[in-house]
């Protein structure tokens, strides 16, 4: 089975930090691996996703994700972080199955950017 | 189209009330899913549709009751909850098919509270 652990469940950093949010997978096959936020109230959206080829992927608002195979790690950066960027973060491994995807989901990391 | 529309988006029942909860996507995916999300927690996968039958009950009780009416439309119908059931409700959807990746895409949530 599929998962994954995000070991931060708050990271606070200041405003035009930079910020690292942390997220280690276990798959015995080959690996579909995302980060999707949640502002309050509302659904996930997809910030970026692994599936195969280079190890560095850049998402939507200046995030970027680095797959490590040998460390089993997909961390989240961001050079320097936006008031807005305050959200709840989830890592997300898929699994396909015939005809839908299992999407199993991290604990998740509320990131709290300070003024 | 790439959006997942849900409504209602706050629902307050009451435990011997009978509601439902919508979810529509015009995006011609053929895989569809319920979540259920409690406050600090990551989504729960409830129900998956693909091509219209039911794929997954991740063994959730009786009193929610899938219907999955043609390839738009998922719908939650909701009887005798509990207080416990209160919770954000995530609809979403992906293409389905034999491929190995889809995204999926949610909705923005159903707030529901059970009094």
């Amino acid at each position: 089975a599929q998962s994954v652990t995000q070991l931060d469940s708050q990271v606070p950093v200041f405003e035009e930090a930079p910020v690292e949010l942390r997220c280690n997978y276990s798959s015995s096959v080959s690996v579909y691996l995302f980060w999707y936020v949640q502002y309050p109230n509302q659904g996930l959206q997809l910030l970026l996703k692994y599936l195969s080829g280079s190890t560095l992927v850049k998402g939507i608002n200046g995030f970027e994700a680095e797959f490590n195979k040998s460390q089993t790690s997909f961390h989240l950066r961001k050079p320097s972080v936006h008031i807005s960027d305050t959200a709840e973060y989830f890592c997300a491994v898929s699994e396909a199955r015939r005809g839908y995807q299992k999407v199993t989901f991290g604990t998740g990391t509320k990131l709290q950017v300070i003024p | 189209d790439t959006e997942v529309t849900q409504t209602p988006k706050h629902l307050v029942m009451g435990m011997t009330n009978k509601k439902s909860l919508k979810c529509e996507q015009h995006m011609g995916h053929r895989a569809m899913y319920w979540y259920k999300q409690k406050a600090k927690k990551p989504p729960e996968l409830m129900f998956v549709y693909s091509y219209e039958k039911l794929s997954i009950n991740e063994s959730v009780p009786s009193r929610f009751s899938p219907e999955c009416p043609n390839s738009s439309l998922l719908n939650l119908h909701l009887h005798a909850l509990q207080p416990e059931d209160s919770a954000l409700y995530l609809c979403a959807s992906s293409q389905g098919g034999a491929s190995s990746y889809n995204e999926q895409f949610f909705g923005p949530g159903t707030r529901l509270t059970v009094l």
